[in-house]
């Protein structure tokens, strides 16, 4: 079955515009994780959606959003961006199920550059 | 809260060698630990978990790690190094009440010498 799948791959974007980047994850996953990687703050958790529902949010000014479809496809959002936005920008989708552990695959992630 | 400690950002070994791979973890209720394996400009690739189950966790391409309680370690091994594996090693904690959320080291990068 077709793995999680990140769109677009690379972005350039300049400084105060907003971006949107999207995420479709495995057939039957219902929660999509998002991460933001960079060389100096490393993997950092941006927020999860379950059922269309913000369920985790990490320390992420309010520039950075997202939301889920009933299809658990997701998007992010990032508006007014700043240089240090750049980077590789990884979603994961899994079950979600709580209480047990459900394996999360990576897409291959985005690459958003500012200028 | 939970954290993650990768000790040596940088490890280089040679092909044939053991590769040693360090992680300690900090978690206030029992954890969930990773290790996921990242190339160039890719996502992450799970190489092995700790769910509660066995603590000598065997994972792909020959890897495997133990988990020490007593320790709060999460090691990762693999007997002999091969060139495929040079690579950046992230391992990550999370637990059952917010498995959509993991945390991760800072990643340790191995670099296999011929």
């Amino acid at each position: 079955k077709a793995g999680v799948t990140q769109t677009p791959r690379y972005l350039i974007k300049t400084r105060g515009q907003q971006v949107t980047l999207s995420c479709s994850p495995i057939s039957g996953h219902r929660s999509v994780s998002w991460y933001q990687q960079t060389p100096g703050q490393g993997l950092q958790f941006l927020f999860e959606y379950f059922s269309e529902t913000q369920r985790n949010k990490g320390n992420f000014p309010g520039r950075f959003s997202g939301r889920q479809f009933s299809n658990s496809r997701s998007e992010m959002n990032v508006s007014t961006l700043e240089l240090g936005d750049s980077a590789l920008y990884l979603c994961a989708s899994s079950l979600g199920r709580r209480g047990g552990y459900t394996e999360a695959f990576f897409g291959q992630g985005t690459r958003l550059t500012v200028v | 809260a939970q954290s993650v400690t990768q000790l040596g950002s940088h490890v280089s070994v040679s092909e044939g060698a053991l590769v040693l791979l360090r992680c300690n973890y900090s978690s206030s209720v029992p954890p969930y630990l990773f290790w996921y394996v990242q190339y160039p400009n890719q996502g992450l690739q799970l190489l092995l978990k700790y769910t509660s189950a066995a603590t000598l966790v065997k994972g792909i391409n020959g890897f495997e790690a133990e988990f020490k309680k007593s320790e709060t370690s999460f090691h990762l091994t693999k007997p002999s190094a091969h060139m495929s594996d040079a690579a950046e090693y992230f391992c990550a904690v999370s637990d059952n009440t917010n498995a959509g959320k993991s945390t991760f080291g800072d990643g340790t990068t191995l670099t296999v010498k011929p």
